[in-house]
């Protein structure tokens, strides 16, 4: 069985500072993938970044970077120089050895001008 | 290049209806999926399906189905619908590359979802 954990339910970030998401995440599987998704309020999900287990670099996407530790499990998201309009709920997924995408719980930010 | 269109975005419906949710993914991907959304239970996933054929289901009762069409276009359809049913219903496309379900090629994209309200 494969579990995503996002334990931050909510954070506070001044605009153009740095924010990290955390995510952890448990599988069995060797071969997986960690992708992080945005939703603003209008509902929609919004693909951020995307990490392989066998990536040995960590992922990055204009202002986001994935802080990847495969030994402890953790795909931690940076969103540096926040925007107001990065005020949404954000969502750590994986996919093993199945189809289907396994989320966490969230974490909403808010960024405060 | 549209992207995955879900309609309807809203509907309200009471207890014992049956509801059935569209989706028309973006061009050239074959692979839907569909996922809840509540606030109690947060994103679950419901089924996806390629080339017709349904490839994975989620822990969902049997009142929960689906199908897709020869142009990749979906339908899920809930029946005997309860209240416990209110929730975003999100569908999501994507390619089926070589590197299977892990890979980055194949990438999920989100519709905006269709709003269930049930009373």
């Amino acid at each position: 069985a494969q579990k995503i954990t996002q334990t931050q339910p909510g954070m506070f970030v001044q605009e153009k500072e740095a924010v990290t998401l955390d995510c952890t995440y448990d599988t069995s599987d060797p071969s997986y993938g960690l992708f992080w998704y945005k939703q603003p309020s209008s509902g929609e999900m919004i693909f951020l970044i995307y990490q392989g287990s066998y990536d040995q670099q960590n992922a990055t996407e204009g202002r986001y970077s994935l802080n990847f530790q495969k030994a402890r499990k953790s795909a931690n998201l940076v969103i540096s120089a926040s925007q107001l309009g990065d005020s949404a709920m954000y969502f750590c997924a994986m996919r093993a050895g199945d189809y289907k995408l396994s989320f966490g719980a969230g974490t909403t930010v808010t960024v405060r001008a | 290049k549209a992207g995955v269109t879900q309609t309807p975005r809203y509907l309200i419906k009471t207890r014992g209806q049956q509801v059935t949710l569209s989706c028309s993914p973006i061009s050239g991907h074959r692979s839907v999926s569909w996922y809840q959304q509540t606030p109690g239970q947060g994103l679950q996933f419901l089924f996806e399906y390629f080339s017709e054929t349904q490839r994975n289901k989620g822990n969902f009762p049997g009142r929960f189905s689906g199908r897709q069409f020869s142009n990749s276009r979906s339908e899920m359809n809930v029946s005997t619908l309860e209240l416990g049913d209110s929730a975003l219903y999100l569908c999501a496309s994507s390619l089926w590359l070589a590197g299977g379900p892990k890979s980055g090629a194949n990438v999920l994209t989100f519709g905006a979802g269709s709003r269930l309200t049930v009373l």
